[in-house]
């Protein structure tokens, strides 16, 4: 499969523990995106990439989350002391330019 | 504020039947819209964009910039169209950010 690829595909925490999820989008797109989608609700922007810089934060991104691409290949992103309203599909997309966006399958996280 | 409404979450149609999607947006300027759909068990994926003018899988849909709706249609609905349904916009590309409002979704049951 040559799509955007995401793991863990499940995540099972504590409350106030730290989480990463790693994006790895298809190889020729250079913009990335995270998304975050509750249940019975559209996805929603978090954050974006063009190769390794991060362009644009939504105001959804609080400061315990915090996103990577350090090289302009894969992403990470962090959520640290989480809480139960982390619990969300975080979805991970990417893009060449002009022709949409392009979705993994998502990190299901659940916040006990 | 852009925005994207989807005033049906559940639709239930019989195969065979005319099948339409609702989708109204607020946006100032010109807007670019998209529809997503979501198989069972599969990720998003793009089914069409209103600047292609493309017919995927017998789907079409217009933009009314008078009405602010873009409307998905299909003349006869077949099973396999049962799915999530993700109305979307983009606004402008600050720094090549082609990120996406989705709407709540519909979800679409064929009836056989």
């Amino acid at each position: 499969d040559t799509g955007v690829s995401q793991n863990p595909r499940h995540k099972i925490t504590k409350r106030g523990q730290n989480v990463t999820f790693r994006c790895d989008p298809i190889s020729e797109h250079n913009r990335l995106y995270w998304y975050r989608q509750t249940l019975g609700q559209g996805p929603e922007f978090l954050t974006y990439f063009q190769n390794e810089a991060q362009l644009e934060k939504s105001r959804l991104l609080s400061d315990r989350f915090s996103a990577e691409r350090p090289k302009g290949s894969f992403s990470t992103l962090e959520i640290q002391r989480t809480e139960q309203g982390d619990s969300a599909m975080y979805l991970c997309a990417s893009s060449p330019g002009g022709r949409g966006l392009f979705f993994g399958s998502g990190t299901q996280l659940s916040v006990l | 504020a852009q925005r994207v409404t989807q005033p049906e979450k559940l639709l239930s149609v019989f195969k065979g039947a005319p099948v339409e999607l609702k989708c109204n947006y607020s946006y100032s300027g010109s807007p670019e819209l998209f529809w997503y759909v979501q198989y069972s068990r599969q990720r998003l994926q793009l089914l069409l964009r209103h600047i292609s003018r493309e017919s995927i899988k017998g789907f079409t849909a217009d933009l009314n910039k008078g009405e602010t709706s873009f409307h998905l249609k299909k003349p006869f609905a077949q099973e396999e169209d049962s799915a999530m349904y993700y109305c979307a916009l983009s606004g402008p590309t600050n720094f090549g950010n082609e990120k996406l409002t989705f709407g709540t979704g519909t979800r679409l049951t064929i009836i056989p």
